[in-house]
């Protein structure tokens, strides 16, 4: 099955600086790679996804790199805000309705003012 | 967007009894629906994968006899935990994609969250 793998687990930055997120999967048939940010004690939200067919993603300030080759991908968030204070999670799945899919461990972001 | 909502959002239970957990899909047909887990500081651990109509598909590990799913209709999935113990206190999530088996899928979408705590 797919594994997926998250780093860093942690991740502090000034309000205003840019953060990263980097994830690596193991399954080469995985085409789907989206981005939750979940707040404490509330469900996953999606923020951003991308396919395998498109390399990168953006959205405002966020965006998503897809490397197949290496099997990694990446969130950028730029111009951090206190707001974007919660745990961000990666994930992987082929790209059906009937697939789960598999998140990495999680990222505790946490801007300071 | 597309809505799943979950019940109860807490609960709370003696040793021993059941517990179940209703997942629905309010604005669209879910053949298949996820139901994930997650430990305090955690990330969300697949349980199963609950398809409409069949027999739910259990991931290693995951006791099919203690954790009952039911999914008897396109909008309604629901978990039943058998014999609850504290070690089965948890964060209960489900979840449904949107789009057809074999074709694209979309956003998926999750329960508000189930949180139950065993005493």
């Amino acid at each position: 099955g797919e594994n997926v793998e998250q780093h860093p687990s942690t991740l502090s930055v000034q309000e205003g600086d840019s953060a990263v997120i980097k994830c690596t999967y193991s399954d080469s048939a995985s085409n789907y790679f989206p981005w939750y940010k979940q707040e404490l004690g509330k469900r996953p939200q999606l923020i951003i996804d991308i396919r395998s067919n498109v390399g990168e993603k953006k959205d405002q300030r966020i965006a998503v790199t897809l490397n197949k080759t290496a099997k990694h991908f990446s969130l950028h968030i730029t111009e951090t805000q206190p707001e974007d204070s919660a745990v961000y999670f990666c994930a992987a799945s082929r790209d059906t309705g009937r697939r789960a899919l598999t998140f990495g461990s999680g990222t505790r972001l946490q801007v300071q003012p | 967007g597309a809505v799943v909502s979950q019940h109860p959002s807490r609960v709370i239970c003696k040793s021993g009894t059941s517990v179940k957990i209703e997942c629905r899909s309010l604005d669209f047909q879910a053949t298949t629906m996820f139901w994930y887990r997650q430990f305090p500081k955690q990330s969300l651990m697949l349980m199963a994968t609950s398809n409409e109509g069949s027999k739910a598909t259990y991931e290693q590990g995951v006791e099919k006899d203690k954790f009952l799913i039911n999914h008897a209709s396109l909008t309604l999935s629901t978990l039943t935990v058998t014999s609850a113990h504290p070690e089965d206190s948890s964060f209960y999530i489900c979840s449904a994609r949107m789009g057809l088996a074999g074709g694209p899928a979309g956003e998926l979408f999750f329960g508000e969250g189930s949180r139950l705590t065993v005493l």
